[in-house]
């Protein structure tokens, strides 16, 4: 089976840090993705890590550990704009990318 | 600029229609392309995998005679969602595999309402 776990949500203050985390058990890894979606709109990429380490992009690092099946998303200096869901998803070994349920982070001023 | 070019953005219409759903790599030929789907509040599921010049391979679950699956050019998938009833009101996605340097690789969605 497949199974990609992410905190349903979270709640942070604007200028704060926050990491959402995700582990993972799927059939085959070939990479791992997290997507920022806003209500109503489709998901945006944000990063893909395929190695172990972390992978930093301005305001936003990704951390992958391939032996533990867990992967996070830091977000740096929030903004309210920040406040979507968050989409972990794995490409498995069928080059599929099957999501998790996503983490709804709300941003308070 | 988007590499996914999805329409229509919005469909409704009465229960029993069919609707058609056109996805298209704007960027390079796309042998393969998938088709999600997302209810409100809950995370994409696959549909199914769209391969160009053969047949679509479904997930468990979803009904291949219900959500015919077309790729019949290098650039273009469409999924026809036959006689639509309310329940198949849903947010309907597709994408194709990320390059290094085209990584946003989502269309821009279609939201289906039946009525």
């Amino acid at each position: 089976g497949q199974n990609i776990d992410q905190p349903t949500e979270m709640t942070a203050t604007e200028g704060a840090i926050v990491q959402i985390n995700c582990t993972y058990q799927t059939s085959g890894f070939n990479g791992l993705f997290w997507y920022q979606q806003h209500a109503g709109e489709a998901p945006t990429f944000l990063s893909y890590n395929v190695l172990d380490g972390l992978e930093e992009k301005g305001r936003f690092s990704s951390f992958l550990s391939r032996s533990k099946g867990y992967s996070y998303l830091l977000l740096k200096e929030l903004q309210m704009k920040d406040s979507a869901s968050y989409l972990c998803a794995v490409r498995n070994r069928d080059d599929k990318i099957i999501f998790g349920k996503g983490t709804r982070l709300h941003i308070l001023p | 600029g988007a590499v996914v070019s999805q329409h229509p953005s919005w469909v409704i219409c009465k229960s029993g229609t069919s609707v058609k759903i056109e996805c298209r790599s704007l960027d390079f030929q796309a042998t393969t392309m998938f088709w999600y789907r997302q209810f409100p509040k809950q995370s994409l599921m696959l549909m199914a995998t769209s391969n160009e010049g053969s047949k679509a391979t479904y997930e468990q679950g979803v009904e291949k005679d219900k959500f015919l699956i077309n790729h019949a050019s290098l650039t273009l998938s469409t999924l026809t969602v036959t006689s639509a009833h309310p329940e198949d009101s849903s947010f309907y996605i597709c994408t194709r595999y990320p390059t290094l340097n085209q990584p946003q690789h989502f269309g821009d969605g279609t939201r289906l309402s039946i009525l």
